[in-house]
C-alpha cells in the first residue's frame, strides 16, 4: 500500500465551478500535511499548508480529517490558470528532518 | 532573493554513464533533499543532506549518491546509468528544525538512451 494515495483524474471543471478532491496517508503518526501544485514538465510549487483546524486561501480550502486519515482540497470559482496537478504531501514524526511522501498527483481540468 | 537554483536544466546521457547534478538552495536555507519524479508518479525521495552529511535516505541504491558543500550547495551522484533513471530529478531545500515547507528548484531532466 502507498503512503500517500491520491485519486489521479483527471477531474474535468467548468470554469467558474467547484471542485474538491481528497488524499489519504497510511501513517497514523504523520504531523504535517501540505498541498503543491505542479504545472506541466515544471517543478512543484506549494500552494498551502494543512492545519488541524482547516484552513482558507482565497478560493483555496483545506481541511484535515485525522480520524480517517485523510486530507481534501476545494477550488471555488475554478479559473483556467487552476488547471494542473495537485500533489498531496505528508511528512511523519519519524521524518521530523524533513523527508517528504508525495503522492502522485491528482490532475484538474478547468474548461471554458 | 534567488530560490533554488539546479544545473544543468537537461541531460542526456547513455546506459552505464555516470552523472553528477548540481543544486544551490535558497539563501538562508541549510539543508538541502533530493527527489526522482519519473514520468506520471509524484516525487520519490532519494535522500537529505544537513552539515554536509547524509541524514536520511529514501529506497535508492547505493548507486545514488550525493555530497553536501560548506556553502550548503549539493550534487547529486548517479553511477552505472540505466533506462529505468529517466526522469526529472529535483532539489528542494529548507531550514532545519523549522517546520516549513520545502522549496523546490526547476529540475533537472535526465534521459537515459
Amino acid at each position: 500500500r502507498k503512503e500517500v494515495e491520491q485519486d489521479p483524474g483527471p477531474f474535468n471543471v467548468p470554469e467558474g465551478a467547484t471542485v474538491a478532491f481528497n488524499c489519504t496517508y497510511s501513517n497514523s503518526a504523520s504531523q504535517s500535511f501540505f498541498w503543491y501544485r505542479q504545472d506541466c514538465r515544471k517543478e512543484p510549487k506549494l500552494l498551502m499548508s494543512v492545519y488541524s483546524s482547516g484552513n482558507e486561501d482565497g478560493r483555496f480550502t483545506a481541511q484535515l480529517n485525522r480520524a480517517s486519515q485523510y486530507i481534501s482540497l476545494l477550488i471555488r470559482d475554478s479559473k483556467l490558470s487552476d488547471s494542473a496537478t495537485y500533489l498531496c504531501v505528508v511528512k511523519g514524526p519519524a521524518d521530523s528532518w524533513g523527508k517528504l511522501q508525495f503522492g502522485a498527483g491528482t490532475q484538474v481540468v478547468v474548461t471554458p | 532573493d534567488a530560490g533554488v537554483t539546479q544545473s544543468p536544466t537537461h541531460l542526456i546521457k547513455t546506459r552505464g554513464q555516470q552523472v553528477t547534478l548540481r543544486c544551490s538552495p535558497k539563501s538562508g536555507h541549510d539543508t538541502v533533499s533530493w527527489y526522482q519524479q519519473a514520468l506520471g508518479q509524484g516525487p520519490q525521495f532519494i535522500f537529505q543532506y544537513y552539515e554536509e552529511e547524509e541524514r536520511q535516505r529514501g529506497n535508492f541504491p547505493d548507486r545514488f549518491s550525493g555530497h553536501q558543500f560548506p556553502n550548503y550547495s549539493s550534487e547529486l551522484n548517479v553511477n552505472a546509468l540505466l533506462l529505468g533513471d529517466s526522469a526529472l530529478y529535483l532539489c528542494a531545500s529548507s531550514v532545519t528544525g523549522e517546520d516549513q515547507p520545502q522549496h523546490f528548484g526547476d529540475g533537472t531532466r535526465l534521459s537515459i538512451l
